[in-house]
């Protein structure tokens, strides 16, 4: 079935640092891809999406391109700042109408 | 203001007594579904709904009921709540399909003693 797996946490980094979260997938047909954030106490919002391969999906200074070669969908930011601190998901979303989600990666971001 | 409402947000009950945990969303939206969130696993799908009077199971739908009578609601029922359906619950929605941007609720946080 399909899976996503993405890179474990915690992660932790200093403000204005590079923040990479490998993500990584395995499907069946040509899903659409999303990287969604989850803010302490709240509920998951949609950060950025690509549908088809070779797409940059791009929101708040974090991108992400679908990466069908590799089947990798890495999520990028160039300069984190503390209110970046969240915790991120990678998922995918197939021909069966499930959404399915990696396990999540926590980053805090320090002053 | 457009959003998903879940209702109860906390709730600690006891094993076996039937539980409903609503959701409704103001967007007209047609998809619904229900995931639950524990460490180190991310989110489950438990069910999800194409539309009115339509429902299939997600990943983990064992122990779970739901219902769409109504386009806007989505209640997840726990008939006989077990430990291990302890958990946090989000509800979310989107326009037609799971591949549309899914708005979530803020969640329930369960606890079965």
């Amino acid at each position: 079935g399909d899976s996503v797996t993405q890179m474990e946490g915690p992660v932790t980094l200093s403000e204005e640092a590079f923040l990479t979260i490998n993500c990584t997938y395995t499907a069946t047909g040509y899903p659409s891809l999303f990287w969604y954030v989850q803010y302490p106490g709240e509920g998951l919002q949609l950060l950025l999406k690509a549908t088809k391969a070779d797409d940059k999906g791009s929101n708040k200074g974090f991108e992400a391109t679908y990466r069908k070669e590799t089947t990798s969908f890495h999520l990028e930011k160039g300069s984190v700042q503390v209110s970046d601190s969240a915790v991120y998901f990678c998922a995918l979303s197939d021909l069966d109408y499930k959404l399915s989600f990696g396990a999540g990666t926590t980053v805090t971001v320090r002053a | 203001e457009a959003q998903v409402t879940q209702n109860p947000r906390y709730l600690i009950t006891v094993t076996g007594k039937k539980l409903t945990v609503t959701c409704s969303q103001n967007m007209n939206h047609e998809y619904m579904s229900w995931y639950r969130q524990d460490p180190g696993l991310g989110l489950r799908q438990i069910y999800y709904s194409m539309n009115v009077e339509v429902t299939d199971k997600g990943d983990v739908p064992e122990g779970y009921k739901v219902s769409r009578k109504e386009k806007r609601n989505f209640p997840l029922i726990l008939e006989s709540p077990s430990p291990n359906q302890t958990s946090l619950y989000f509800c979310a929605s989107s326009l037609s399909s799971d591949t549309d941007t899914q708005y979530f609720g803020p969640g329930t946080r369960l606890t079965v003693l």
